[in-house]
């Protein structure tokens, strides 16, 4: 069983469109982190949270620690938001990382 | 803005060679990683490396594989004799405080191809 699951692994939308990814774990965790790599295979971290919510820009982040479970969410989503989005846990210093989801926006 | 850079960003190479790859990480940060990603694949951690030493390693981390950190501002991954399935996208990343407490920053990569 993975360590990290995410759901769904594609998911296409229309731009304007609020768009949900969703990540649940299994290990006991000490931050989650979401990053996001680009068709050319560059990696960007989004947020590192342990509790609770965080926002940036037209992203938001969520965690519930009881229930293992993560979301990130885009508002007003856009073509240049395509790209796969990947959630991952740590509980060393090691990240365990999901499978990643490919978003595609369309205009 | 700071990055980590990382070269060569693409490296061929025969079965049973050596290769290096280099990084140099963000210069205040205390904390360095590699990972990689087989094509298809997720990625996966190789090493952390902090004090200059070696912190965490997975099991792919095995005696064919080593790091250094030889003056301060790079960070290198050697394979000694590579093996087919070393094929893969390597990622170096650096942080100041260790990923249990902020993001990490990630290189562009190294397409390492073993033919």
């Amino acid at each position: 069983k993975n360590e990290v699951e995410q759901s769904p692994q594609n998911l296409t939308a229309q731009e304007g469109e609020f768009i949900t990814i969703n990540c649940s774990y299994s290990v006991g965790i000490s931050a989650l982190h979401w990053l996001q790599q680009h068709p050319g295979g560059g990696i960007v971290s989004l947020f590192m949270l342990s509790s609770g919510k965080k926002k940036h820009g037209r992203l938001i982040a969520t965690i519930n620690i009881q229930e293992k479970h993560s979301s990130l969410h885009i508002t007003a989503s856009h073509p240049r938001d395509s790209a796969v989005y990947i959630c991952a846990a740590t509980n060393t210093d090691k990240l365990i990382f999901g499978t990643g989801t490919r978003l595609q926006v369309f205009p | 803005e700071p990055e980590v850079t990382q070269t060569p960003s693409h490296q061929v190479t025969q079965m049973g060679q050596e290769v290096i790859l280099r990084c140099v990480p963000i210069s205040n940060h205390l904390y360095f990683y590699w990972y990689r990603q087989i094509l298809g694949q997720k990625v996966e951690f190789l090493v952390s490396f902090y004090n200059n030493e070696i912190s965490e390693k997975s099991e792919i981390f095995d005696d064919q594989f080593s790091v250094e950190r030889p003056d301060g501002s790079n960070f290198t991954l050697k394979i000694r004799s590579t093996k087919l399935e070393d094929s893969a996208m390597y990622f170096c990343a650096s942080s100041e405080q260790g990923s249990r407490d902020e993001k990490l920053f990630f290189g562009s990569g190294t397409q390492l191809s073993v033919l």
